[in-house]
């Protein structure tokens, strides 16, 4: 079974701190890993993926299959960071894409 | 530019009602999904479709039934509502001729259930 935690339900951090978000799966085989996010009052939405190796927004987020983990960081967070984010599973040849729970963001100023 | 349409962002409800919520995608995408969101929980997969007519269940179907008549909609009926069922309701697309959790998802607003 596949498997998604976020452990973090909230998150504060202030404006120009680096901010790092924990997901960590668990999964048999070689899964794909995503990050979506919902800003205030809009639609969720992708925001990385870790086959694209691309940093979007400042992000990133690296797999690491030894720790089972797809932590999202960015080294200065801004306000329009406040947001919440999933971290998502998709397996191989599997239609289903697992979320976790969601963490809350909120940059101070 | 609104490309996933969810008919209704407010509903409220009795309980043992009949509840109809409808998705419209117009990117002709062949996936379509219905997840509930709720905090603490994440995002839970109610039903799927990857065809016309065709539907799968997803983690928590109990409770619910969906329809697609045609490609553009996907609907999701509450038979009998349930107080634990208010939540909020998340239409999602995608495209792929093979069904797969690795394509990009493209949501709706939302439909926010408050079964009284």
């Amino acid at each position: 079974a596949q498997r998604v935690t976020q452990p973090e339900k909230l998150l504060s951090v202030f404006k120009g701190a680096p901010v790092e978000l924990k997901c960590n799966y668990s999964y048999s085989g070689s899964p794909e890993l995503f990050w979506y996010v919902q800003y205030s009052r809009q639609r969720l939405q992708l925001l990385l993926r870790h086959i694209s190796r691309e940093s979007i927004k400042g992000f990133t987020a690296d797999l690491n299959k030894g720790e089972t983990s797809f932590h999202l960081k960015k080294p200065f967070a801004q306000e329009e960071d406040s947001a919440m984010y999933y971290c998502a599973l998709a397996g191989i040849n599997d239609y289903k894409l697992s979320f976790g729970a969601g963490t809350t963001v909120t940059v101070r100023a | 530019d609104v490309k996933v349409t969810q008919s209704s962002r407010y509903l409220v409800k009795r309980t043992g009602e009949k509840v109809f919520l409808e998705c419209v995608q117009d990117m002709d995408h062949e996936n379509m999904f219905w997840y509930r969101q709720d905090p603490g929980l994440g995002l839970r997969l109610i039903y799927f479709s990857y065809d016309v007519k065709m539907k799968e269940k997803g983690d928590i179907p109990e409770g619910y039934s969906v329809s697609r008549e045609k490609k553009e909609r996907f609907s999701l009926i509450l038979e009998s509502a349930s107080t634990n069922q208010t939540s909020m309701y998340l239409c999602a697309s995608s495209s792929g001729q093979i069904l797969s959790g690795a394509n990009v998802l493209t949501f709706g607003a939302g439909s926010r259930l408050t079964v009284l």
